[in-house]
């Protein structure tokens, strides 16, 4: 089976500085990734998709996220934090037209 | 393009009163659905999807259901809630086929569930 972990709970950065968001999975194949991002009492919205394409996949609002198979990892990063990304994200992977979620990491962005 | 709608976006229940939540899709055909709960400060957890209607798959026992009776029209209920139903209710949609596992999946705005 399939399963997702996010290695920070919260994560705070200032803004204007960069921001780092880590996932690991676990796949016995070829997997498809997401990265969703939630603003409070609001559903999920998608970032950005992995599916066995290019391996550095760019998504919505300057967020871009690198599959590496060798690290099993799919760590999203944006190169300057913005007030409005305050928010919680999650890493997702796809098995068998079920997402499985990560638990989700909240990021605090400070003036 | 594609909208999705789910209402009421708040409601307060008390204990043992019954819960009809409705979410219907618009601009796609034969999608995939999905109803999810997310417990507060935790990940989502699916309850039920479906791939066409009148077929329902429930990932964890308890005492929701749901129901598809139109192809873009899902419906989670229960007879009889519980203090530990409260939550967030998110229904989300995919496009159709269910061996296609490469496609996202697409988020309403939610429903906040209050049991009192």
């Amino acid at each position: 089976a399939q399963s997702v972990t996010q290695l920070d709970s919260h994560v705070s950065v200032s803004e204007g500085t960069p921001v780092l968001l880590r996932c690991n999975y676990s796949s016995s194949y070829s997997p498809s990734l997401f990265w969703y991002v939630q603003h409070p009492n609001k559903g999920l919205q998608l970032l950005l998709k992995y599916t066995s394409a290019a391996t550095l996949v760019k998504g919505i609002n300057g967020f871009e996220a690198e599959f590496k198979k060798s690290e099993t990892s799919f760590h999203l990063t944006k190169p300057s934090a913005h007030m409005s990304d305050a928010a919680e994200y999650f890493c997702v992977v796809s098995e068998r037209n079920k997402l499985i979620f990560g638990a989700g990491t909240r990021l605090a962005v400070h003036p | 393009s594609q909208t999705i709608h789910q209402w009421p976006a708040t409601l307060v229940q008390p204990v043992g009163s019954p819960l009809s939540l409705e979410c219907t899709v618009e601009g796609t055909s034969n999608p995939n659905l999905y109803w999810y709960r997310q417990a507060a400060g935790r990940g989502l957890q699916l309850l039920f999807y479906s791939v066409g209607i009148g077929q329902i798959s429930s990932e964890v026992p308890q005492n929701l259901s749901a129901s598809r009776p139109q192809d873009r029209q899902f419906i989670l209920s229960s007879k009889k809630l519980l203090l530990s139903d409260s939550g967030f209710y998110l229904c989300a949609w995919s496009v159709g086929r269910a061996t296609n596992s490469n496609q996202p999946q697409h988020f309403g705005d939610g429903t906040r569930l209050s049991i009192l």
